[in-house]
């Protein structure tokens, strides 16, 4: 079965600071992978998506994920956090059915001013 | 085009009771998954619904049932509501069963059982 672990409950970054969410994934094939954030009283929206090729993908408000099939993450990093990307983040693995997304706990990052 | 819409925003019942839960999807979609996000946790997959038949279902026992209707809008009821039940219910359309093509989420219904 198809599993995702964020290890950070929570992170707090000062404003301007570099800014990396840890994602570990288990999966017995090539996976699709995404990252998805979630504002306090809204659904969830993508940041990007991993399917084959370059395994640097660029997303969207300037973040970035490098797949690393060897330590089984997907790590998001975005090099200068601003106050609106505080918001909780979510790691997500596609099934090989294709139909479901199997979502990580979440990672909830603070920015301090 | 019009994203995802979910009605209603909020809403309480009492344990036993049961309570429907509505989507409309986006313009062109015609796929459906619905998701359970308990406090503090992930969304889990309770099943989605594409061309108006289930097309897969997570862990969630029978009393979770759905449909999806020809204008691909679609339905969540929930029987014999639990304590546990409380959570935010997400839907998302799609173009595609599969998940490569994209996710469209609303904004959920936050539900409460009492």
């Amino acid at each position: 079965a198809q599993s995702v672990t964020q290890p950070d409950i929570h992170i707090t970054v000062s404003e301007g600071a570099s800014l990396e969410l840890r994602c570990n994934y288990s999966y017995g094939a090539t996976p699709y992978l995404f990252w998805y954030v979630q504002s306090p009283g809204q659904g969830l929206q993508l940041l990007l998506k991993y399917f084959s090729g370059d395994t640097l993908v660029q997303g969207i408000k300037g973040f970035e994920a490098e797949f690393k099939r060897s330590q089984s993450s997907f790590n998001l990093r975005k090099p200068s956090v601003h106050w609106s990307d505080a918001a909780e983040y979510f790691c997500a693995v596609g099934s090989q059915a294709g139909n479901m997304l199997t979502f990580g706990g979440g990672t909830r990052l603070m920015v301090k001013p | 085009e019009t994203g995802v819409t979910q009605s209603p925003t909020h809403l309480i019942k009492t344990r036993g009771q049961q309570v429907t839960l509505r989507c409309s999807s986006q313009s062109g979609h015609n796929t459906v998954s619905w998701y359970q996000q308990a406090l503090g946790q992930g969304p889990q997959f309770i099943f989605q619904y594409y061309r108006e038949e289930e097309n897969g279902r997570g862990n969630f026992p029978p009393r979770f049932s759905g449909l999806q209707f020809p204008n691909y809008s679609s339905e969540l009821n929930v029987n014999a509501l639990e304590l546990d039940d409380s959570a935010l219910y997400l839907c998302a359309s799609s173009s595609s069963q599969q998940v490569n093509y994209g996710y469209t989420f609303g904004s959920g219904t936050r539900l409460t059982v009492v």
